[in-house]
């Protein structure tokens, strides 16, 4: 299983950008990365997933380089709203559910 | 259209009791997945089931166990309740048996073991 690593927490203002870097220096050929977002007692909620260069959607854009050993959550123009937990996720999508493993995620606290 | 419900919400049980969890994957997910989420922790992985039949399990004692049903809504069971039980227990379900396209949780059920 790979795993990954990430800040535990972070501190932003509204409307910066913000990017949270996760390392997955294990990461095998046939995974893929996925980040969740997570809200006080609600469960993590899909953003993005991709396995190289960029994948953009209408909340956040992921960036992986070449070598796929880290990758980068960038939030655009955050809001008070996007204090949350950010889980970065490493594991083959063609596997079963017990391949993706969460971490203790990223704080991140938007402030005013 | 109606996302991953799951019940109860809430539920405080004595040490030593038995509890079941519910869950209600969204219309055509197959995939039911349950995690544990302790607080300040990340969730970890419990069961996963497709098609009505267990395809992962993980780290947790046999106390935990669970089932799919025909309409592919879902149990988990847990029996002989320790107070380290005491935890926030999601419900994820999926189109596929992975998680190619994500998985989407429900707001979880929160037990509390005295």
């Amino acid at each position: 299983l790979a795993k990954t690593t990430q800040p535990i927490s972070m501190d932003s203002y509204e409307g910066q950008e913000v990017n949270i870097t996760c390392s997955h220096n294990n990461i095998a050929t046939n995974d893929y990365i996925t980040w969740y977002q997570q809200f006080p007692s609600q469960g993590p909620r899909f953003i993005i997933q991709g396995y190289k260069t960029k994948v953009t959607n209408e909340v956040a854009s992921l960036f992986i380089p070449a070598d796929r050993k880290s990758s980068t959550l960038s939030l655009p123009r955050v809001s008070l709203s996007d204090t949350a937990v950010y889980y970065c996720l490493v594991g083959d999508p063609r596997n079963y559910g017990q391949n993706f493993v969460f971490g203790p995620g990223t704080r991140l606290s938007v402030l005013p | 259209d109606a996302g991953v419900t799951q019940s109860p919400t809430h539920l405080i049980k004595t040490r030593g009791q038995h509890v079941t969890l519910r869950c209600s994957p969204i219309s055509g997910h197959k995939s039911v997945s349950w995690y544990q989420q302790v607080l300040g922790q990340g969730p970890q992985f419990i069961f996963q089931y497709y098609e009505k039949e267990e395809r992962g399990r993980g780290n947790f004692p046999d106390r935990f166990s669970a089932r799919q049903f025909p309409n592919y809504s879902s149990e988990l069971n847990v029996n002989a309740l320790l107070l380290g039980d005491s935890a926030l227990y999601l419900c994820a379900s999926s189109l596929a048996h992975s998680g190619a396209y994500g998985y989407t949780f429900g707001s979880g059920t929160r037990l509390t073991v005295v």
